[in-house]
């Protein structure tokens, strides 16, 4: 079966540290990717998605960027941190193209809290 | 574009009567609609989608939703409520195209539902 796995869980970082979360997806191949990051514990703001290795859309400009070196892992990035960066960072994975699943699948989260 | 809307922003139902958790959708074309729920500090969990079909779907936890075309609704509901349902719900929609078959999709902005002992 397919897991997906993120870490850290939680992250205290200052104002202008840089930033690195990881997102791996173990029992599937090429799937898609999806970085959203969730505000006061409501709605998913999509950041980035990726639909294979070295493929990335952003979909808010902002201080974050997203890679994919692997084709199950996928790491969302900062050279300097605000303090609206502050979130609920999630990451997901949905079946590749043609599986004919519709549904996201996510990871237990990342808690991120900019000092 | 489409969009989701849950008009609720809490819900709370005594344990054993049945609930519903509204959504509405706004789209072009057959919709997509997905139902999500999210405990506490952890991921979202796939609970049930419409896609084609039977208008009653049938989905984890014994979670069901019916898709209403005319009202353009996708209610989510349960015949009898536990406590350990009070958690955060999340009724999406597939959206854009991106390529080979692939899609974004809009998530709505959560209803919490609370299930009192």
């Amino acid at each position: 079966s397919q897991t997906i796995h993120q870490w850290p869980a939680t992250l205290v970082q200052p104002v202008g540290s840089p930033l690195s979360l990881e997102c791996t997806v173990e029992g599937t191949s090429n799937p898609n990717l999806y970085w959203y990051r969730q505000a006061a514990g409501r709605g998913l703001q999509l950041l980035f998605y990726s639909v294979g290795i070295g493929q990335i859309s952003s979909e808010v400009p902002q201080n974050l960027s997203a890679s994919r070196p692997q084709d199950r892992q996928f790491i969302l990035s900062s050279k300097k941190l605000l303090l609206s960066d502050s979130g609920f960072y999630l990451c997901a994975w949905s079946p590749p193209t043609g599986q004919g699943t519709h549904e996201q699948y996510f990871g237990p989260g990342t808690r991120l809290t900019v000092t | 574009a489409q969009s989701v809307a849950q008009p609720e922003d809490q819900v709370n139902v005594a344990e054993g009567n049945p609930l519903t958790v509204k959504c509405t959708y706004s789209v072009s074309g057959n919709p997509y609609l997905f139902w999500y729920v999210q405990y506490p500090n952890r991921g979202l969990q796939f609970l049930l989608k419409y896609i084609t079909g039977d208008n009653l779907v049938k989905g984890s936890y014994g979670f069901e939703a019916e898709f209403n075309k005319s009202q353009t609704s996708f209610h989510l509901k349960k015949p009898s409520a536990l406590v350990s349902d009070s958690a955060l719900y999340f009724c999406a929609v597939r959206d854009t195209y991106i390529t080979s078959g692939t899609y974004k999709y809009i998530f709505g902005t959560g209803t919490r539902l609370k299930v009192l002992a």
